[in-house]
C-alpha cells in the first residue's frame, strides 16, 4: 500500500461547481498535512496547510480526519484558473520526511 | 529570499553519460529533499537530508544514483551512468524544523536521456 493515496482524476467540472478531493495516508504518526497546487510544467506550490480543526481560505476548505486517516480539500465556486493538479502531502511523524500523493488533475470548463 | 535554486533547468544527455543536478536551498532551512516526478509514478521522494546529513535514501532507485550535501547551501544529485528510464523532472525542496514544516520547491530540472 502506498503511504499517501489520491484519486488521480481527472475531475472535469463546470465553472461555479463545488469539487472535493480526498487523500488517505497510512502512517498514523503523521503530524503535518498539506495541499499543494501544481500547474503544468511548474513546480508544486503550497496551497494550504491542514489543521486538526479544519481551516478555510476563501473558496478553499481543508479538513483532517485522524481516525480515518484522510485529508480533504473542498473548492467552492470553481474558476477556470483553478485548473491544475492538486497534491496532498503528509510528513512522516517523527521527522520532516514529506511524502506526496500522485496528485488529482482538475479541469474547470467554461 | 531567492527561493530554492536548481540548475540546470534542462538537461539532455546520451545514455551512459554522467549527469549532475544542483540545488541551493533556502537560507536557514535545515531539511533538503530530492524528488523525481514522472507521469507514471508521480512525485517520488528519492532522498532527504537534515543538517547536511542524509537521513533516508530508501527512495534512491539504484546504485547509479548518489546525492551529497557538503554544506548547508549546496546539494548535488548524480546519476552515473544515466539511462533513458531516468528521464523525468527532478525537484529539490527545502523546509525548516521550526514552525510549520511545509516544503518549498525549486523550479526543477527536466532531464532527458537519449
Amino acid at each position: 500500500r502506498k503511504e499517501v493515496e489520491q484519486d488521480p482524476g481527472p475531475f472535469n467540472v463546470p465553472e461555479g461547481a463545488t469539487v472535493a478531493f480526498n487523500c488517505t495516508y497510512s502512517n498514523s504518526a503523521s503530524q503535518s498535512f498539506f495541499w499543494y497546487r501544481q500547474d503544468c510544467r511548474k513546480e508544486p506550490k503550497l496551497l494550504m496547510s491542514v489543521y486538526s480543526s479544519g481551516n478555510e481560505d476563501g473558496r478553499f476548505t481543508a479538513q483532517l480526519n485522524r481516525a480515518s486517516q484522510y485529508i480533504s480539500l473542498l473548492i467552492r465556486d470553481s474558476k477556470l484558473s483553478d485548473s491544475a493538479t492538486y497534491l496532498c502531502a503528509v510528513n512522516g511523524g517523527a521527522t520532516n520526511k514529506l511524502i506526496f500523493g500522485t496528485g488529482t488533475l482538475l479541469a474547470v470548463q467554461p | 529570499d531567492a527561493g530554492v535554486i536548481q540548475s540546470p533547468r534542462h538537461e539532455v544527455t546520451e545514455m551512459g553519460q554522467e549527469v549532475t543536478l544542483r540545488c541551493k536551498p533556502i537560507s536557514g532551512h535545515d531539511y533538503l529533499f530530492w524528488y523525481r516526478q514522472t507521469m507514471m509514478r508521480g512525485l517520488e521522494l528519492l532522498i532527504y537530508f537534515n543538517n547536511n546529513v542524509p537521513i533516508d535514501d530508501s527512495g534512491m532507485p539504484e546504485d547509479r544514483f548518489s546525492a551529497k550535501m557538503p554544506n548547508a547551501s549546496f546539494s548535488t544529485l548524480k546519476i552515473q551512468p544515466s539511462e533513458p528510464r531516468d528521464s523525468a523532472v527532478y525537484f529539490c525542496a527545502s523546509s525548516k524544523t521550526e514552525g510549520t514544516p511545509e516544503a518549498f520547491f525549486g523550479q526543477g530540472t527536466r532531464l532527458t536521456v537519449v
